[in-house]
């Protein structure tokens, strides 16, 4: 069963703020959320991840919901170097446990 | 630092040749991990090694063979490769600073393989 749910597709225009939005009802209490990123032909690239906190740090913001049942990845002020298709994730962060992609949210900057 | 690199960036094979897709991290990571991305797809993990001299299959394995050489290279190797691997390759390395170790993975650039 997938543990995270994406659109499949936003748009968002240069300079503004996107949203990127991720439901994940069935995560349990010692999960975390991780947002990475892929730019087209390169390498997955970590933006951010949190437990029950909103977070910021120089690419992003996190905001998760009190229930924790979903999330929203904020890029404050969306260039046309942030499109990319970006993936949510739900792993616990002790022990090895493994990232598991799914086909993520490609979002696409528009000028 | 270079982070972690892959070798070749590119490559073309025969059906039923072998070859041996190289990894090398200068980070200090514990661990590292071997993922597949076919066109239009997520990632597949494929083996990780949590620790220098302990390997582990991942969800998609068949058809591949894993040596962490030592702590800073992990190698993939397809022994008789078919059209069904003709995918990118990315390699992953992670810290684990004790049980809290995180999920933060630094992914080196790929390698694209066509097997025809």
């Amino acid at each position: 069963d997938a543990k995270t749910t994406q659109p499949p597709s936003m748009d968002c225009a240069e300079g503004r703020a996107a949203n990127l939005p991720c439901n994940h009802s069935t995560i349990s209490g010692n999960e975390y959320v991780y947002w990475y990123r892929q730019i087209h032909s390169q390498g997955p690239q970590y933006i951010i991840h949190g437990l029950k906190n909103n977070e910021t740090n120089e690419m992003a913001s996190l905001i998760i919901t009190e229930d924790r049942k979903s999330s929203t990845l904020i890029l404050p002020h969306a260039t046309l170097r942030d499109t990319a298709v970006y993936y949510c994730i739900v792993i616990s962060n002790f022990g090895n446990e493994k990232l598991t992609f799914g086909t993520g949210t490609r979002l696409t900057i528009i000028p | 630092n270079a982070g972690v690199t892959q070798t070749p960036k590119f490559q073309v094979l025969k059906t039923g040749q072998s070859m041996t897709l190289q990894c090398a991290q200068d980070m200090n990571h514990n661990s590292m991990y071997w993922y597949r991305q076919d066109p239009g797809m997520g990632l597949r993990l494929i083996y990780y090694s949590a620790s220098e001299g302990t390997t582990d299959k991942g969800e998609v394995p068949n058809g591949y063979n894993v040596s962490r050489l030592n702590k800073r290279e992990f190698s993939l190797r397809l022994e008789s490769a078919a059209p069904s691997q003709t995918s990118v390759y990315f390699c992953a390395s992670k810290s684990w600073a004790g049980l809290a170790g995180g999920n933060e993975q630094f992914f080196g650039p790929g390698t694209r393989l066509t097997v025809l």
